[in-house]
């Protein structure tokens, strides 16, 4: 599975948009962008995953370069309970669903 | 929906006691993962199966064991508690169509958070 690179932290102002980069260079043709998020110390909570294609859902888009070398996960309107930590994976979309943890980027979310 | 329980959710234990962490699903999924993720990192797998009587390594498996009698628990197994077990652990689980390759989220548990003094 590819590594991904995400900044440690960062900081949005409630009600404004968060965008969350991440960079996955030696993505292969067959590996799916993943989001998780975990607040606090509670389990990681999916958000979204996507392949090729911009992906939106209830909770957040995410926009993948056409080269797809890089993506960035938009929370639109972001609150004080989007404080958290989001995580960026990359994996094959098939058989053994295996996630690899990194760091994560540390998001807070501030009045 | 329960969705993924996971019991106790917090525990003292000595070193060289045993205990087994529970994971239980009701979702009718496949797959089930146990990680442990230490303090300001990220999650590490332990073990995981692909199906009822089917279990394989992951990650960091030593000092572990699982089994797989049916599709709704998991088990995690502590055989010899040693300090470096300390750690949150994490039960998730999964849908994978293996004939049409899906690539369905894993949904997780609240952690049980053990401590081996």
């Amino acid at each position: 599975d590819a590594k991904t690179t995400q900044p440690t932290s960062m900081d949005c102002a409630e009600g404004r948009a968060a965008n969350l980069p991440c960079n996955h260079s030696t993505i292969s043709g067959n590996e799916y962008v993943y989001w998780y998020r975990q607040i606090h110390s509670q389990g990681p909570q999916y958000i979204i995953h996507g392949l090729k294609n911009n992906e939106t859902n209830e909770m957040a888009s995410l926009i993948i370069t056409e080269d797809r070398k890089s993506s960035t996960l938009i929370l639109p309107h972001a609150t004080l309970r989007d404080t958290a930590v989001y995580y960026c994976i990359v994996r094959v979309g098939s058989g053994y669903n295996k996630l690899i943890f990194g760091a994560g980027t540390r998001l807070a979310v501030h009045p | 929906n329960a969705g993924v329980t996971q019991t106790p959710k917090f525990r003292i234990l000595k070193i060289g006691q045993s205990m087994t962490l529970q994971c239980a699903q009701d979702m009718n999924h496949n797959y089930m993962y146990w990680y442990r993720q230490d303090p300001g990192m990220g999650l590490k797998l332990i073990y995981y199966s692909v199906g009822a009587g089917i279990t394989d390594k992951g990650e960091v498996p030593n000092g572990y064991n699982v089994s797989r009698s049916t599709t709704e628990d998991f088990p995690l197994r502590l055989e010899l508690a040693a300090p470096s077990q300390t750690s949150v652990y994490f039960c998730a689980s999964s849908y994978s169509d293996r004939l049409y390759h899906s690539n369905q989220p894993q949904h997780f548990g609240d952690g049980t958070r053990l401590s081996i003094l």
